[in-house]
């Protein structure tokens, strides 16, 4: 589990604020993703980084905005959220050879975001 | 499209018993299939995958699954459960002609007592 880091662990905030979660990755993976884990519903993918370029966005509002500065780390602005977006949310890596669905996705600890 | 169903939200079994976690799937070409766990305020954790050959894959922690093309089907099995079993599971598929885009079941939560 330690592949894959995700800071903060927890966070409370308003829906003024503006925070950021941070995931870093330690498997020289060059796919990375966000997902959003809310209770008693499927994961749901958000944004997907394949060579620090994103190759997909899905349907996400634009009060979250991603950021892939380099194939280790990953980012996810946040901006007048709602009490909705209150879930975890999960970073992920892989390696993603190109045309390969084979590769195994590893995921972080999460971040538990409560939205007040 | 791709899908996943996993028609039981919980499932229940006692310490020492064999345990079965169902997981149905839909896709429009061959699959890749997946298992990961999740325990509480933890992460998901890679059980098992599902590429080719050998129908019967065996994973992490004794747990195994069997693909079954016919049924469509790649439950998740285990001999003898332990109470430390007791987690949220969940199935995944990526369908090979579709990229690299994983789809998730809602999941399954498993309670085993002793």
């Amino acid at each position: 589990e330690t592949g894959v880091t995700q800071t903060p662990r927890h966070l409370v905030m308003g829906m003024t604020n503006k925070k950021s979660l941070k995931c870093e990755q330690h498997l020289g993976h060059n796919a990375m993703y966000w997902y959003k884990q809310s209770a008693k519903k499927p994961l749901e993918l958000m944004f997907v980084y394949s060579l620090e370029e994103r190759v997909e966005n899905n349907s996400v509002p634009s009060r979250f905005s991603p950021e892939c500065p380099n194939s280790s780390h990953l980012f996810l602005h946040l901006h007048t959220l709602q009490p909705e977006d209150s879930a975890l949310y999960l970073c992920a890596s892989s390696q993603d050879r190109p045309g390969s669905g084979t590769d195994t996705q590893y995921f972080g600890p999460g971040t538990r975001l409560t939205v007040l | 499209a791709q899908s996943v169903a996993q028609p039981e939200d919980q499932v229940n079994v006692a310490e020492g018993n064999p345990l079965t976690v169902k997981c149905t799937y839909s896709v429009s070409g061959n699959p890749y299939l997946f298992w990961y766990v999740q325990y509480p305020n933890r992460g998901l954790q890679f059980l098992l995958k599902y590429i080719t050959g050998d129908n019967l894959v065996k994973g992490s922690y004794g747990f195994e699954a069997e693909f079954n093309k016919s049924q469509t089907s790649f439950h998740l099995k285990k001999p003898s459960a332990l109470v430390s079993d007791s987690a949220l599971y969940f199935c995944a598929v990526r369908d090979r002609g579709y990229g690299n885009k994983l789809v998730f079941g809602a999941g399954t939560i498993l309670r085993v007592k002793s």
